[in-house]
């Protein structure tokens, strides 16, 4: 079946340092990417995402890049802080089917 | 705006019982869905609905009904709860044609 794989599952960078997550889908008819930060006894937050038709997207300190090619999606975080410690889902979609992936547990050190 | 709310936050059930987890949504979304999220495995679909009156099944629907009467309301019934339905349970909503989902804060179920 479809699935979305995501790595790493644990990532840990100090303080101030950029942190990479990467996502391979397996659906080649997606064209929605969205990200989702969760915290620790809270629901998932859309933090960024893309649609097909554009190749990266920034806000702030996030970015996502998205290689349709290679069916390859990345969120890269800048001059992480302590609040970035959190838990990062990608996630492939077309018409609200949505795979996730399992998750990345990012932890910033101060 | 309250956004995507769910109830109740935290529930005990023992086996065989019956519940109803609520799910409600006050940004007029055509989009609500149901997910389970459990360690190692991501979030896994459980039932969607389109519209008022519609209703899916995603991707482990069995031992749960859902119905949506209004577009603002999107329950999740546990007809005879099981073990391996403790979990965490998330209500999501989405705008038409957008794609999007906004998750709730979530329910945690655990059956003993």
């Amino acid at each position: 079946g479809e699935n979305v794989e995501q790595h790493p599952s644990t990532l840990s960078v100090q303080e101030g340092d950029s942190a990479v997550i990467k996502c391979t889908y397996s659906d080649s008819a997606s064209n929605y990417f969205p990200w989702y930060k969760q915290e620790l006894g809270k629901g998932p937050q859309l933090i960024i995402d893309i649609r097909s038709n554009v190749g990266e997207k920034k806000d702030q300190r996030i970015a996502v890049t998205l290689n349709k090619t290679a069916k390859h999606f990345s969120l890269h975080i800048t001059e992480t802080q302590p609040e970035d410690s959190a838990v990062y889902f990608c996630a492939a979609s077309i018409n609200y089917k949505y795979i996730f992936g399992t998750g990345t547990r990012l932890k910033v050190l101060a | 705006n309250a956004g995507v709310t769910q109830t109740p936050k935290f529930q005990v059930l023992k086996t065989g019982q019956s519940m109803t987890l609520q799910c409600a949504q006050d940004m007029n979304h055509e989009y609500m869905s149901w997910y389970r999220q459990d360690p190692g495995m991501g979030l896994r679909l459980i039932h969607y609905s389109v519209g008022a009156g519609i209703t899916d099944q995603g991707e482990v629907p069995n031992g749960y009904n859902v119905s949506r009467s209004t577009t603002e309301d999107f329950p999740l019934r546990l007809l005879s709860a099981a073990p391996s339905q403790t979990s965490v349970y998330f209500c999501a909503s989405g705008p038409r044609r957008e794609n999007t989902i906004y998750f709730g804060e979530g329910s945690w179920l655990t059956v003993v």
